[in-house]
């Protein structure tokens, strides 16, 4: 079971953002993945390996931890991050955290 | 470029089945495997099951099992997923996604499709 907090996140743009995920066992092999969706649209994957940045995604965004404690940074918040962020530990079987909310103050 | 694009939306009733395709573009097919989500409104990303396009081999969420089938065409780089049985509950979009095993590590689902809306509405 992944755990994610906060489920909302009240920030303004320039502002930093720090999600937190947390597995109820560690994860294996550090795949703990972070990925941002938008409304309407499919996930975008936006980190693997836990601190693995994805194609194309900004050097704001960090990922980092291992074991059972993963967080994601997001420097400083551009207009378009404003979304919902999940974690997700993959590999043979899959499971996400309830999603993190990152709204404009 | 790659691309995954799933069939249209669907309304169905309950106890019915649904068979819902995700047609790959843009890479060698039989390099990734297949992956099914969903997502309830307004809820969150639950994970279906895998197909290996390669084999053909099969991974399902056990809350599925005996409802859920995927299966691929290779000849036509498709992918399809069915579920029988539906309830009102199974009302959600439903996502395909590929991922990939490779050099003994895992790596996760880079490319999504679109979505297909199923309703299931008496």
């Amino acid at each position: 079971v992944l755990t994610q907090s906060p489920a909302t996140l009240s920030l303004s743009p320039g502002e930093r953002a720090t999600l937190s995920c947390r597995a109820s066992q560690s994860v294996r092999g550090t795949y703990l993945a972070w990925y941002q969706q938008k409304p309407g649209q499919a996930p975008r994957l936006l980190m693997h390996t836990a601190s693995s940045r994805a194609t194309d995604v900004p050097e704001r965004f960090r990922g980092g931890g291992s074991g059972t404690d993963f967080t994601l940074t997001i420097s400083r918040l551009e207009p378009e991050d404003f979304a919902v962020y999940y974690c997700q530990q993959y590999g043979r079987s899959q499971t996400f955290g309830q999603g993190t909310k990152v709204e404009i103050k | 470029q790659v691309a995954l694009v799933q069939s249209g939306a669907e309304m169905t009733k309950p106890g019915a089945s649904v068979k819902v395709s995700c047609k790959a573009s843009g890479y060698t097919f039989t390099t990734y495997d297949i992956n099914w989500f969903r997502q309830a409104p307004g809820q969150g990303l639950e994970w279906m099951g895998r197909i290996s396009t390669n084999t053909g081999n099969t991974n399902y969420a056990q809350k599925f099992l005996g409802r859920l089938t995927l299966t691929t065409d290779t000849s036509t780089t498709t992918a399809y997923m069915e579920m029988t049985s539906l309830r009102f509950d199974d009302t959600a979009l439903y996502f395909c996604a590929r991922d990939v095993f490779i050099r003994s590590s895992w790596y996760p689902c880079d490319y999504w499709g679109q979505g297909t809306l199923v309703t299931v509405s008496s």
